[in-house]
């Protein structure tokens, strides 16, 4: 049982180049995210996915752009690299979906051990 | 929005001592979580503690407790017997919309805490 495990560790773009972050969980996790962490701003979220099959916006968006491809597989995709992307990008996972109806139930979300990207 | 505030960049602690992280946050609602998660230089993210907002006892995890004022809106943690292990970036995060919201975490900022031998 990995939990959630993200690829690669590490890497290093060009601006205008393109790539794609993979993370993947075995838990059976319905609930999947990407956070980027930045020096001094803690984590926020770039987008969510509350199911297989649907994505949300988080609160920084823009410049990235994401795939559910099954229950287990949500990547993180940069079209076009710059140098504000530099971060260190977490992928987490919950239990249950969010946005039930009447839910009050809390999901502890597990997460994965980050990629560095820099951008140069 | 809800926005959560630590303002405590940076602290340190002797081993075996007690220190406590501050943090506060602002929300409209009622229903909530609160976190403290614990980021050691391996980059991990683990989760130390949680209270929930309709439960006024505090939450304790061993060494680590909460002085949750709901009213207030804080949420401080305190380690007792501080350990080198307890190096590490702490940050406090928020998570509401439970009612047919979503399940996001809102972190603050962090403490960089550092236990000295």
């Amino acid at each position: 049982n990995a939990g959630v495990t993200q690829t690669p560790k590490f890497q290093v773009l060009k601006t205008g180049q393109s790539m794609t972050l993979q993370c993947a969980q075995d838990m059976n996790h319905n609930s999947m995210y990407w956070y980027r962490q930045d020096p001094g701003m803690g984590l926020r979220l770039i987008y969510y996915s509350a199911s297989e099959g649907t994505t949300d916006k988080g609160e920084v968006p823009n410049g990235y752009n994401v795939s559910r491809l099954n229950k287990r597989e949500f990547s993180l995709r940069l079209e076009s690299a710059a140098p504000s992307q530099t971060s260190v990008y977490f992928c987490a996972s919950s239990e249950a979906s969010p946005g039930l109806a009447g839910s009050s139930s809390y999901n502890e979300q597990f997460f994965g051990p980050g990629t560095r990207l820099t951008v140069l | 929005a809800q926005t959560v505030t630590q303002s405590q960049p940076e602290m340190s602690v002797q081993e075996a001592e007690t220190v406590t992280l501050s943090c506060t946050y602002d929300t409209s609602e009622s229903n909530y979580y609160l976190f403290w998660y614990k980021q050691p230089p391996s980059r991990q993210m683990i989760l130390v503690i949680r209270q929930e907002a309709y439960k006024q006892q505090n939450a304790t995890e061993n060494r680590f407790s909460v002085n949750f004022q709901k009213a207030a809106k804080s949420f401080s943690l305190k380690i007792s017997d501080s350990q080198l292990g307890d190096t590490a970036m702490y940050f406090c995060a928020f998570m509401g919309g439970l009612r047919g919201g979503s399940e996001k975490l809102v972190f603050g900022k962090g403490t960089k805490l550092t236990v000295n031998p």
